[in-house]
């Protein structure tokens, strides 16, 4: 596709279920990020898939976040046992290459709500 | 650790006016930056980028001025137009340990006024 595609776009889900949020990189694109917005706050880091390299999962805020990235291409964020400050708005991003000068590029974010 | 503060959280302007909206960066390693524009229920939105060796990057009424020995980078909208009313996102990035990381700003909420 033309852009980064994320989904599902809203998600309501009950504490204690897990959920998964999908991404679909820009098309050629090596590098994969994950980060999320919680209501009133800044840009989170979580985690980046760099082409067949380890990612660099230092971002994620516990052991029931974990996200994979099959193919080289689309990656699906897990979160289990959902609570409630899990609720925030998930973006996933893409660059060309991981490589100095490169622009990442967002999707429109997962919008999860835990009630 | 902040790495990339954006201290104002919210600026208002008066249409045809300058916004500047202001940006501080810790790390000496990085070596391109970046802004974003985000509507609400919108993801960010690419606006503009300067790399480390220039002082100055240009794009129709935005401008990204980038002073390396203060750390500082700023973003000016000339003029503002009411559509500029959004989050505005500052970002740093470099490579650290062979990952090509970016480091974003808390977002500085722009209110351009008829």
């Amino acid at each position: 596709g033309a852009g980064v595609s994320q989904s599902p776009s809203n998600k309501v889900t009950e504490k204690g279920k897990d959920v998964e949020l999908r991404c679909d990189p820009i098309s050629g694109h090596t590098a994969l990020y994950w980060y999320r917005q919680s209501l009133g706050q800044g840009l989170e880091f979580l985690i980046y898939f760099q082409g067949n390299s380890a990612p660099d999962k230092s971002g994620l805020p516990s052991d029931r976040f974990s996200a994979e990235r099959t193919g080289g291409s689309v990656s699906t964020l897990t979160i289990q046992r959902t609570q409630q400050e899990d609720s925030a708005v998930y973006l996933c991003a893409s660059s060309y290459r991981g490589v100095s000068g490169n622009t990442i590029y967002f999707g429109e974010g997962s919008w999860l709500t835990v009630v | 650790d902040q790495q990339v503060k954006q201290n104002s959280p919210s600026l208002s302007v008066q249409e045809g006016r300058i916004s500047i909206l202001n940006c501080d960066y810790t790390n000496s390693m990085f070596d391109y930056f970046l802004w974003y524009k985000k509507y609400p229920a919108e993801g960010p939105t690419f606006l503009i980028s300067i790399s480390s060796i220039k002082d100055k990057n240009e794009d129709g009424r935005f401008t990204v001025f980038l002073n390396k020995s203060a750390k500082h980078l700023s973003l000016h909208i000339v003029p503002s137009q009411p559509g500029d009313s959004a989050v505005y996102f500052c970002a740093a990035s470099a490579i650290i340990y062979n990952f090509n990381k970016f480091y974003f700003g808390s977002g500085t909420k722009l209110n351009v006024k008829p």
